[in-house]
């Protein structure tokens, strides 16, 4: 498996403001993930963060609303820019780890938009 | 990614097996079957993977089909602790740009006491 944490584990915030929410990771990865849990939903692919190149974003996911930075094989950031009520959610990042590998996640940061 | 069909939510009883369905008839010869599942307000947890043979591990058991469009995840002896959101995902494996996880509705999974 992977110990992977995320920071900040929740918070509130006002609209307009952005937040930058951080994935540290025990070892060394190629690929990380990044998705979004809207209150009752299921997980959504926000975008895959590859260390050296530029993040691939999913459809209907923009590199100005959540940016993206991915600095080396451990650790990557994703930035909730601009803040609107509709993007309070849980974001969780993840990793492939394993022989056929297999994804784990973090923790998730919740977040609340007011 | 193949599309997968599950039952919205199921009950079992504490210390029953739990065998929670998954339907995946356009599955492709190079993916994979996997589940996950999710306990309220905690990230996805890992529970097992196959391709074509039947497979346990400490948490669970994979049953496929000989056809591969569906299977089956038992959890042999259930405990209050598993209630959870359980997803059933078909991806390629390995590290590709076709591996990413796309998550469906899941099966919310209650044990009674």
């Amino acid at each position: 498996s992977a110990v992977i944490s995320q920071k900040p584990s929740r918070d509130i915030c006002q609209r307009g403001t952005s937040l930058t929410i951080q994935c540290q990771v025990d070892s060394q990865v190629t690929m990380m993930f990044w998705y979004r849990q809207q209150p009752g939903q299921s997980l959504t692919l926000i975008a895959t963060a590859n260390q050296g190149s530029e993040a691939t974003y999913e459809s209907g996911f923009v590199i100005d609303k959540f940016p993206i930075s991915r600095p080396n094989l451990t650790f990557s950031t994703l930035t909730v820019s601009n803040m609107s009520p509709e993007d309070s959610s849980i974001y969780l990042c993840s990793v492939n780890r394993g022989s056929i590998y297999e994804q784990y996640f973090g923790p998730g940061t919740r977040l609340t938009v007011t | 990614d193949a599309k997968t069909t599950q039952p919205p939510s199921m009950d079992c009883a504490e210390g029953r097996a739990a065998n929670l369905p998954c339907n995946h008839s356009t599955i492709s010869g190079n993916e994979y079957v996997y589940w996950y599942r999710q306990i309220h307000s905690q990230g996805p947890q890992y529970i097992i993977h196959g391709l074509k043979n039947n497979e346990t591990n400490e948490m669970a058991s994979l049953i496929i089909t000989e056809d591969r469009k569906s299977s089956t995840l038992i959890l042999p002896h259930a405990t209050l602790r598993d209630t959870a959101v359980y997803y059933c995902i078909v991806r390629v494996g390995g590290e590709t740009s076709g591996s990413r996880l796309t998550f469906g509705e899941g099966t919310q999974l209650t044990v009674n006491p």
